[in-house]
Parts: C-alpha cells; sequence; structure tokens
C-alpha cells in the first residue's frame, strides 16, 4: 500500500500568513494526488485534484504543486475560513490512502 | 444539482451488522463510482472500498475485506455499504461519496454508526 504522510500534522498561523503544507508519498504517484478541507462536523470538501488542478468555486488563494513523491498545498494569504483540517489523498492504484491531516488553527 | 442523501444514524451491539445507505441525486449514477470513506471520533480519514455504478466492480480496502460489502441498485441510484462483526473500533462517520477520475467531487452529510454494548 501506498502510505501517505503529512506534515505538519498540527499549524498555528495568522490571518494574512502564507501556509504550505507538505504530503509525501511512500513511492511515486505521478501528480494523482488530491487535497481536501475538512470543518468540524462537516465532510470533507475538494480543493485539488491531479496535484495542482483548483476545483471550480475554490478560492484562489489555494494552490497545489508537487510530482512523484512530494506534494505541497500552499494558502497564500490566510483567511479566517481556512481554518480547518486539510487531508491529502492519492489514486495511483489501489487501495486509495489519504494522508493523517493537518489541523490548522488560529494563532 | 449533485446531492447525496444518507441513511440515518444506527446504534449497534458488538457482533452485529450495519447496512447504510447513500442515494444519488442530480447526475447519472451508472457514470461514476461509489465511494465510502469512514472517520473515526476526532480521527483521519479512511477509504473503505468504491463500486462502479457502469459495471458493479468493486474495490475493497485489504483492512475491510471479508468484512464489508458494497452493492448498489441502478434503478434507484443507491448505493450500500454493510459492515459485519461490528466491534467498538467501528464507531465512526461513514461517508459515502462520489468518485470522479478516482478523487472525490461530492459527499454525502455522513451516517453516524455508534458501536456499544
Amino acid at each position: 500500500d501506498i502510505q501517505m504522510t503529512q506534515s505538519p500534522s498540527a499549524l498555528s498561523a495568522s490571518v494574512g500568513d502564507r501556509v504550505t503544507i507538505t504530503c509525501r508519498a511512500s513511492q511515486s504517484i505521478s501528480t494523482w494526488l488530491a487535497w481536501y478541507q475538512q470543518k468540524p462536523g462537516k465532510a470533507p470538501n475538494l480543493l485539488i485534484s491531479k496535484a495542482s488542478t483548483l476545483q471550480s468555486g475554490v478560492p484562489s488563494r489555494f494552490s497545489g504543486s508537487g510530482s512523484g513523491t512530494e506534494f505541497t498545498l500552499t494558502i497564500s494569504s490566510l483567511q479566517p475560513d481556512d481554518f480547518a483540517t486539510y487531508y491529502c489523498q492519492h489514486y495511483n492504484g489501489y487501495p486509495r490512502t489519504f494522508g493523517q491531516g493537518t489541523k490548522l488553527d488560529i494563532k | 444539482q449533485v446531492h447525496l442523501e444518507q441513511s440515518g444514524a444506527e446504534i449497534k451491539k458488538p457482533g452485529t451488522s450495519v447496512k447504510v445507505s447513500c442515494k444519488a441525486f442530480g447526475y447519472t449514477f451508472t457514470d461514476f463510482v461509489m465511494t465510502w470513506v469512514r472517520q473515526a471520533p476526532g480521527q483521519g480519514l479512511e477509504w473503505m472500498g468504491g463500486i462502479s455504478g457502469y459495471n458493479g466492480i468493486i474495490n475493497y480496502a485489504p483492512k475491510f475485506q471479508g468484512r464489508v460489502t458494497m452493492t448498489a441498485d441502478t434503478s434507484t441510484g443507491t448505493a450500500y455499504m454493510e459492515l459485519t462483526s461490528l466491534t467498538s473500533d467501528d464507531t465512526a462517520v461513514y461517508y459515502c461519496a462520489r468518485g470522479y477520475n478516482d478523487f472525490f467531487d461530492y459527499w454525502g452529510q455522513g451516517t453516524l454508526v455508534t458501536v456499544s454494548s
């Protein structure tokens, strides 16, 4: 199975900060990677697919990059609505697996 | 618009089974995969498997193989996930999600399954 490891597991930041979350795969997954945002008590929301393709309706302050085994999710200028938990997920073969999550909270 | 409506919360005894449903609205059910993901309290997301609405092909996560059954009724656009031999470790919110090229673009609201004696 491909293991997905996110870092950091938790992050405190302020409104307006630039934030980067890293996701590493245990083997190459090309660009078959998605990012999700989840708020407490809610279902996850797809932000990015194929490592860097922003979903319709997702603000442009979110961006994704990477290929192979290392990927990043960047929020260019944190807004109050962005404080949430973020997950990466690969879809290069089965089983699909998620990273353990990165909880982003207010400093 | 696309909407996934899941069945309500369940309380189950250890050793029993649970069956969760997920009815799809707003798209052609047979064009997509329906995936199941669970989340234990305070924990991360765990992929359980998925079933193709087109041809019924199923992929299960090895962890659940032999204990989970996913089915789909194309006449009603409803997917089902049954999990047997429940233990307290199966207490979680269970989500269905539409698989679009194998990422998940629409999610149900979640179904809380509590396993307790």
